[in-house]
């Protein structure tokens, strides 16, 4: 089974910084998708990025971007610029494409922190 | 387009009751996907709906069961509540059942049981 791991529990950012939280996924497939998953404290997830597994080019999305790294089996979210309401719990995680339709494996998240 | 809906937001239950909860997916979704999210066990999937069959089932007992109408809304039941069923219920809709497909989440239910 798939797992996905998120190694920093809490992370914290200067207002107008950049942080990197990172995300490291076990498979043995080859073809999947990555997201990472926003969640404020009003609870309701929302999606940062997505990337595809078959694309070497990194997904970018405004301040939000990532460093895909399918060799090392690595994903890293990097968020530039960073502001008071990036302040979240944040998801890494990973869906089969290969395995028939399965669900979404989540990380145990990240909690960021922005400092004013 | 209106987002993921869930009713009721929140919950409290006592153990051995039995819950409904109800979930309306972005219009033009037909794929519903229910997760179960806890201080401890993180996000853990329950269940998903296409087409008001289900299509995939998650590790948990068969006290937790759901169901999708014809107009792709969704309802999980948990009977005989248990003190370790409080947690956060979070539903998600994708337009089809495929992996490429983003699932879009809801605000979720709040479960206390007591």
């Amino acid at each position: 089974a798939q797992t996905v791991t998120q190694s920093q529990p809490e992370m914290s950012v200067q207002e107008a910084e950049t942080v990197t939280l990172s995300c490291t996924y076990d498979t043995s497939e080859s073809d999947y998708y990555l997201f990472w998953y926003k969640q404020p404290p009003s609870r309701q997830m929302i999606l940062v990025i997505r990337q595809e597994a078959y694309k070497q080019q990194n997904a970018t999305e405004n301040r939000f971007s990532v460093n895909f790294q399918k060799a090392a089996k690595s994903f890293s979210l990097k968020i530039s610029d960073s502001q008071l309401g990036d302040a979240a719990m944040y998801f890494c995680a990973y869906r089969s494409a290969e395995s028939g339709n399965t669900p979404l494996v989540f990380g145990k998240g990240t909690r960021l922190s922005v400092i004013a | 387009k209106a987002g993921v809906t869930q009713t009721p937001r929140y919950l409290i239950k006592t153990r051995g009751q039995q819950v409904t909860l109800s979930c309306s997916p972005i219009s033009g979704h037909r794929s519903v996907s229910w997760y179960q999210q806890t201080p401890g066990q993180g996000l853990q999937f329950l269940f998903e709906y296409f087409s008001e069959t289900q299509r995939n089932k998650g590790n948990f007992p068969g006290r937790f069961s759901g169901r999708q109408f014809s107009n792709s809304r969704s309802e999980m039941n948990v009977s005989t509540l248990e003190l370790g069923d409080s947690a956060l219920y979070l539903c998600a809709s994708s337009q089809l059942y495929l992996a490429r497909e983003t699932q879009y989440f809801g605000p979720g239910t709040r479960l206390l049981v007591l």
